[in-house]
């Protein structure tokens, strides 16, 4: 599936803020963050079930979701910080069954 | 509470059959994913039950209980190449996914 992450790797001050981008070119509805750390399973940042549409996921906090067109998909945190260092993963999926992810971006926050 | 539970590692011979067993607690059920995932890499999907037994895709075969929240995912003729994680995903109620921690698994020639 034709899904672009960038950057792919960030590494970033406290306190700063940062956007991830996520673009799809398959036209698929839905759209999905997680962060994903060692020893533990993927988790649900926010997700989009549609353009204009977000909602929180398991994992929420300390960070926000734009989702103005279709093909886009943006992961903003507004003040970085330590914990928030981890790889994320965005995905899409067409019927909210199988779902096709991005390469990652491995974020590191100093 | 939502809770998957998979083999942390693993380890088998290439050539050998594997089985990696999966557990899970959800507030209703829609599902239950497989995905490969090698190191540094994105997760791919390998299969997707939904209905009680066994769906054969190649080498790869996974198996689901509904009754007794249990699959598995069987890999026969194990290859150098199908060292990865093994994430087990069960799709709740409200169609969301909820992931397992992985297994590692490491193949000896």
């Amino acid at each position: 599936a034709g899904i672009t992450q960038s950057p792919r790797h960030k590494v970033t001050e406290t306190g700063t803020p940062v956007t991830l981008r996520c673009h799809q070119t398959e036209n698929h509805r839905y759209m999905y963050w997680y962060r994903q750390d060692p020893g533990m399973g993927l988790r649900l940042i926010h997700y989009s079930v549609g353009e204009g549409t977000t909602a929180k996921g398991e994992v929420p906090d300390g960070y926000n979701v734009s989702r103005l067109k279709k093909q886009n998909f943006l992961l903003g945190l507004e003040s970085a910080a330590p914990s928030q260092t981890s790889v994320y993963f965005c995905a899409i999926s067409e019927t909210n069954t199988e779902a096709f992810f991005g390469q990652g971006t491995r974020l590191t926050v100093v | 509470g939502q809770n998957i539970d998979q083999p942390t590692e693993m380890t088998a011979t290439e050539g050998a059959i594997v089985q990696i067993n999966c557990t899970y607690q959800t507030s209703g059920f829609n599902g239950l994913f497989w995905y490969q995932q090698h190191a540094g890499e994105a997760p791919t999907f390998l299969s997707y039950n939904v209905l009680d037994g066994l769906e054969e895709k190649g080498r790869f075969s996974s198996f689901l209980s509904r009754s007794k929240g249990y699959s598995y995912l069987l890999l026969k003729e194990l290859q150098m190449k199908d060292s990865a994680s093994y994430l087990c995903a069960a799709l709740d109620s409200n169609y969301q996914l909820i992931w397992g921690a992985g297994t590692k698994l490491i193949i000896k020639p």
